[in-house]
């Protein structure tokens, strides 16, 4: 079937901003989502975006979402080291379950 | 309220030999899925269940088994393990709706020798 793309690596300096951006699959994806995963543990839900809203944001976190082109980003203001994590977009496929991308590893350099 | 529980957190096996994964939730969730998570490929859905009685595949099924015999509970059998099961198994949870995503386990590191 088809992939959720992701880039693979980000490298940002410590106070920059991140973006990492995602390509989904399913048009009629109802709910996106952002995922966190730290060295050695489970996933964390960051933030999730119900498909009729074009952002949302919550905190440091922006997420924007352009249907047309099923793309899908997370803007993280001011990133520090402890944002150093590989990051997960996943959409929900109706009937099924979450489907994942491979995961972009954010590197925050101070 | 523990969320989902996993055990064991870690496992090795012998080519061949079978063992269960647990799972456990005590959010009353309908919605389960298994998922193995191996370096470069992220999370693959491997089953998944919308509720008791019901399970269906996902992804990456073959040499894997699950039933869902109760809501709380969502057990992953290997029949005769192989080294490429060798992964990370995370196990999560959903209300119906998603709004709230899926809640995950904390893994299972499975080493097949």
């Amino acid at each position: 079937g088809e992939d959720v793309e992701q880039s693979l690596f980000l490298s940002v300096r410590e106070g920059d901003s991140s973006v990492i951006n995602c390509t989904y699959t399913d048009s009629s994806s109802t709910y996106l989502y952002w995922y966190k995963q730290e060295p050695g543990a489970g996933l964390q839900l960051l933030t999730y975006i119900f498909s009729n809203m074009d952002m949302k944001q919550d905190q440091r976190l922006t997420v924007l979402l352009n249907k047309k082109d099923k793309h899908l980003s997370l803007r993280i203001a001011d990133t520090q080291t402890g944002d150093s994590a590989i990051y997960f977009c996943a959409e929900y496929q109706a009937g099924t379950a979450l489907i994942f991308g491979k995961g972009t590893t954010l590197s925050v350099s101070s | 309220n523990a969320g989902v529980t996993q055990t064991p957190k870690f496992q090795v096996l012998k080519t061949g030999q079978s063992m269960t994964l647990q799972c456990a939730q005590d959010m009353n969730h309908e919605y389960m899925s298994w998922y193995r998570q191996d370096p470069g490929m992220g999370l693959r859905l491997i089953h998944y269940s919308v509720g008791a009685g019901i399970t269906d595949q996902g992804e990456v099924p073959n040499g894997y088994n699950v039933s869902r015999s109760t809501t709380e509970d969502f057990p992953l059998r290997l029949l005769s393990a192989a080294p490429s099961q060798t992964s990370v198994y995370f196990c999560a949870s959903s209300y119906d709706s998603h709004a709230y995503g899926y809640t995950f386990g904390s893994g299972t590191r499975l080493t097949v020798v």
